[in-house]
């Protein structure tokens, strides 16, 4: 079983719709976690982090976690075009300093 | 603020020789980095933890003698691919986290990449 798994997509929605990605990990340890979003031939830039249980909202993005499912998902909503990209879920667990990555979700936002 | 300086961004060199890639944090100190290599429409990969005045660590699989890491201060890492073949040629990418803020809280910040071919 994988540490962190995401489904790879590709995840399509029209513009203006929600756009739902999710993530599960494995460790029950895990402490702090972070969606992070790589367009192509880049690298990642940080999105948004969470820690407590519940929805974490920064502008368009809210960010869920469910420690209890092992579960973290991220919310985008009133997609645009600029946000078609894959989106990386991060796990930090107990006193490690490194991330363990899913293998990320590429989404596709169309006109 | 924390933002890491990766460069080059791209280079390309003949095979056999070697290329350094230098990571750095430019608002922050960091006692450890990490070093990532990723293949077209792949996943991130780590290759290694660089630790500032010691050894780095290697993941499984990962010659050490062949990518060199030296982390000479709290603010400095570099990458070195030695004897560079072409299926070295890939999309290098470190990142670090800022020593100052507690671990739970302090995401990983990513330099921009370097893109390295090799002839």
């Amino acid at each position: 079983q994988k540490e962190v798994e995401q489904n790879s997509g590709p995840l399509s929605v029209p513009e203006g719709a929600i756009a739902s990605l999710n993530c599960t990990y494995s460790d029950r340890g895990s402490q702090s976690f972070f969606w992070y979003r790589q367009y192509s031939g880049k690298s990642p830039e940080l999105i948004m982090s969470i820690y407590s249980n519940g929805d974490k909202e920064d502008g368009r993005f809210t960010a869920q976690l469910n420690k209890a499912s092992q579960y973290v998902s991220l919310l985008i909503r009133d997609s645009q075009p600029s946000d078609s990209a894959t989106y990386l879920c991060a796990v930090r667990g107990g006193t490690a300093s490194k991330l363990t990555f899913g293998t990320g979700t590429r989404l596709q936002v169309t006109l | 603020g924390a933002v890491v300086s990766q460069h080059p961004s791209r280079v390309i060199c003949k095979s056999g020789t070697s290329v350094k890639i230098e990571c750095r944090s430019l608002d922050f100190q960091a006692t450890t980095m990490f070093w990532y290599r990723q293949f077209p429409k792949k996943s991130l990969m780590l290759m290694a933890t660089s630790n500032e005045g010691s050894k780095a660590t290697y993941e499984q699989g990962v010659e050490k003698d062949k990518f060199l890491i030296n982390h000479a201060s709290l603010t400095l890492s570099t990458l070195t691919v030695t004897s560079a073949h072409p299926e070295d040629s890939s999309f290098y990418i470190c990142s670090a986290r800022d020593m100052g803020k507690a671990l739970f809280n302090s995401p990983l910040h990513f330099g921009n990449g370097t893109r390295l071919t090799v002839t």
